[in-house]
């Protein structure tokens, strides 16, 4: 029930291109999800996070789409460039947890020119 | 502002070995999180800080591992002894309150090889 399910494990898109990245949880006590963008050697960045209140969230070329019903969000990179090739991790956290950020297993991201 | 500092950022040990990681949160920041990222995994938490006081270290292994954060400032993680399993990147971050979510902010990580 911690468990937050991530897929594709990695994912090649051309430049200018939609890359899509989808995450499932089972826990409905989940009510914070986050995505992390994690370049080589450095530590993850928070790019854009959602709560279930609202079924989409739009930050820049940045979106999530956000299925309560389901129990799955989604990030998706319009206009996908080369300097978003990295590994992204989508997250769940909820209060009861106590911010506890629960994980999935990554994504990592290759945009070619 | 200056982000979270984490030293070393390599470790090369062997076995048995022990070995400690320091982590500088941002300023202002009372909580702060030690997680263990494996390879080609997310990370996982390990242990949870509100200022001095560890208040969720049930992912910590207490056999061989043990944190402090003194002062509710620096925090330092420690292995002892050292396993081949230890072998991941150890990364500390820290949080303050948004008004509707924590984010938290992480630092570099520290990459340690256990041969």
């Amino acid at each position: 029930q911690q468990q937050v399910k991530q897929s594709p494990q990695s994912l090649i898109v051309q430049k200018g291109g939609i890359s899509i990245i989808n995450c499932a949880y089972e826990n409905t006590a989940f009510d914070y999800f986050p995505w992390y963008q994690q370049f080589p050697g450095k530590g993850p960045a928070l790019l854009i996070a959602i709560r279930p209140d609202v079924s989409e969230k739009k930050e820049g070329r940045f979106t999530i789409s956000f299925n309560k019903s389901a129990k799955q969000f989604s990030l998706h990179i319009m206009d996908s460039q080369p300097g978003d090739s990295a590994t992204y991790f989508c997250a769940a956290s909820g209060n009861w947890n106590t911010d506890k950020l629960i994980f999935g297993t990554g994504t990592r991201l290759q945009v070619f020119p | 502002e200056a982000g979270v500092v984490q030293s070393p950022r390599y470790k090369i040990i062997e076995k048995k070995q022990p070995v400690a990681f320091w982590c500088n949160p941002i300023s202002g920041h009372n909580t702060l999180y030690w997680y263990r990222q494996n390879l080609g995994q997310g990370p996982e938490l390990l242990i949870r800080y509100e200022n001095e006081e560890a208040v969720d270290d049930s992912q910590l292994p207490k056999d061989r591992f043990s944190a402090e954060r003194l002062k509710g400032v620096d925090s330092t993680l420690k292995i002892q002894p050292a396993e081949l399993g230890d072998s991941a990147v150890y990364l500390c971050a820290s949080s303050h309150w948004q008004g509707s979510y924590n984010e938290q902010f992480f630092g570099p990580g520290t990459r340690l090889t256990v041969l």
